[in-house]
């Protein structure tokens, strides 16, 4: 189930289910978003992208969904594994031009029980 | 290959104390951003480098925080007369080019501890 910690909201989820994270996010203008992965003791990990001419894109065992409607975005793990554990950011910014900053979300934990 | 590279890893200075982290961009790398990450929160953008220019520096948090990337390759984030709010992690990321839609890849951060 779902529960909000101390610091971060926590996703636990048995080794072999799908697991679906979820995220808000703050600015409309906002066209390129990023979901990354942080495990302890090391820095954030690209996951996978979409830009905000989609709504739907796949890599290996993930699947990032977007809704410009309500501003929102999700991670679709599929047959979780114990390496999965580790905190989910999803992090937007813009398309156009450079220097384009990164604003992340909150961040889930996500633990994988055996 | 080599990815983004820090030092120190770990960091605990003295309240008062001036403190220097080391970001090693990807080789060839044109875009660079520090980040700042508190305890449970995700990353907070610093300032951003485009070369070795200081193109946008408006998450600084006070002038005790100064960066530099003289080469356009090493830089060096720098802290003045560090305070116990100073206390995070920083964390270094480099993208290839300078457009949108680029991947930023993280360095592994520097945890810093002011006692």
């Amino acid at each position: 189930g779902e529960s909000v910690g101390l610091h971060l909201p926590t996703l636990s989820v048995q080794e072999g289910d799908n697991s679906i994270i979820n995220c808000a996010y703050s600015n409309s203008a906002s066209d390129y978003f990023i979901w990354y992965k942080q495990e302890s003791g090391k820095g954030p990990q690209f996951i996978i992208d979409i830009r905000s001419n989609m709504d739907k894109r796949q890599g290996q065992r993930v699947t990032v969904l977007l809704n410009k409607t309500v501003k929102h975005l999700s991670l679709q793990i599929a047959a979780t594994q114990p390496g999965d554990s580790a905190v989910y950011f999803c992090a937007e910014t813009g398309l156009t031009g450079g220097g384009n900053k990164l604003t992340f979300g909150t961040g889930t934990q996500l633990k994988v029980e055996l | 290959g080599a990815g983004v590279s820090q030092s120190p890893r770990y960091k605990v200075a003295k309240r008062g104390q001036d403190v220097a982290l080391r970001c090693d961009p990807i080789s060839g790398h044109v875009s660079l951003f520090w980040y700042q990450q508190a305890l449970g929160q995700g990353p907070e953008f610093l300032t951003y480098f485009q070369n070795e220019a200081q193109l946008d520096k408006s998450g600084l948090p006070s002038d005790r925080f100064f960066a530099e990337r003289p080469e356009g390759s090493v830089s060096t984030l720098k802290i003045q007369r560090t305070q116990q709010e100073d206390s995070a992690v920083y964390l270094c990321a480099s993208s290839r080019r300078d457009r949108g839609g680029e991947t930023q890849y993280f360095g592994p951060g520097t945890r810093l501890l002011v006692l």
